[in-house]
């Protein structure tokens, strides 16, 4: 039930671009996208709701297929600060609660060098 | 706001030994969560919270219990303490509408932990 991200690394150029692919088996309400640098907690990026809507963050977009069950991240004119690993993380099953549990994905280490 | 803060940052237990670790959250929000994460691994749920009183497993919770006894407080317990739990901890928090989905979720700075 863990999304699978691709790839599962890639090194870039600075100014170069990037996509990262995420992509669950089950139907899914939302993704979110997030961000750890290396012995730090994970940091929000965006949230992509039902209906494919694209958002945009700078230079970092993401967009949203819910029929596919896939989302993607969009790096344009990578920096040197994007580097990090990238996480997807997914509407999880409905619990007694509701829907309220994210399933990450296996993550995608981002380097960019100089 | 302090956000979410963590207590301790760091800790080595002995195998058997028992600790918890402290989550507190200053935003008002009703979520609460924790998970592990095993290096160069994603992040796995262990448990987590609705708002006070209301608690709920999540993908891994075996070894470990929680309680939610106010709004801002979610500590977590590990009992008998395993080398398999060996791990960095984050606890998290978001709120939540009811209206459906996860809202964004904001992170601790975590609790890095090793049992030998």
């Amino acid at each position: 039930q863990q999304p699978v991200q691709s790839p599962q690394a890639v090194i870039l150029r600075e100014g170069e671009d990037a996509v990262i692919n995420c992509s669950s088996s089950k139907a899914l309400y939302s993704v979110h996208w997030y961000r750890q640098k290396h012995g730090e907690a994970p940091v929000f990026l965006m949230i992509l709701l039902k209906g494919g809507e694209q958002k945009g963050h700078d230079k970092i977009s993401a967009s949203f297929n819910e029929k596919k069950q896939q989302s993607s991240l969009y790096l344009t004119a990578s920096q040197l600060s994007y580097s990090g690993t990238y996480f997807c993380g997914t509407d999880g099953p409905i619990s007694n609660f509701g829907n309220e549990k994210l399933t990450f994905g296996t993550g995608t280490r981002l380097t960019i060098i100089p | 706001n302090a956000g979410v803060t963590q207590t301790p940052k760091f800790r080595i237990l002995k195998i058997g030994q028992s600790m918890t670790l402290q989550c507190t959250q200053d935003m008002n929000h009703n979520y609460m969560y924790w998970y592990r994460q095993d290096p160069g691994m994603g992040l796995k749920l262990i448990y987590y919270s609705v708002g006070a009183g209301i608690t709920d497993k999540g993908e891994v919770p075996n070894g470990y219990n929680v309680s939610r006894s106010t709004t801002e407080d979610f500590p977590l317990r590990l009992e008998l303490a395993a080398p398999s739990q060996t791990s960095v901890y984050f606890c998290a928090s978001s709120y939540e509408d009811g209206a459906g989905g996860t809202d964004t979720q904001y992170f601790g700075p975590g609790t890095r932990l090793t049992v030998l």
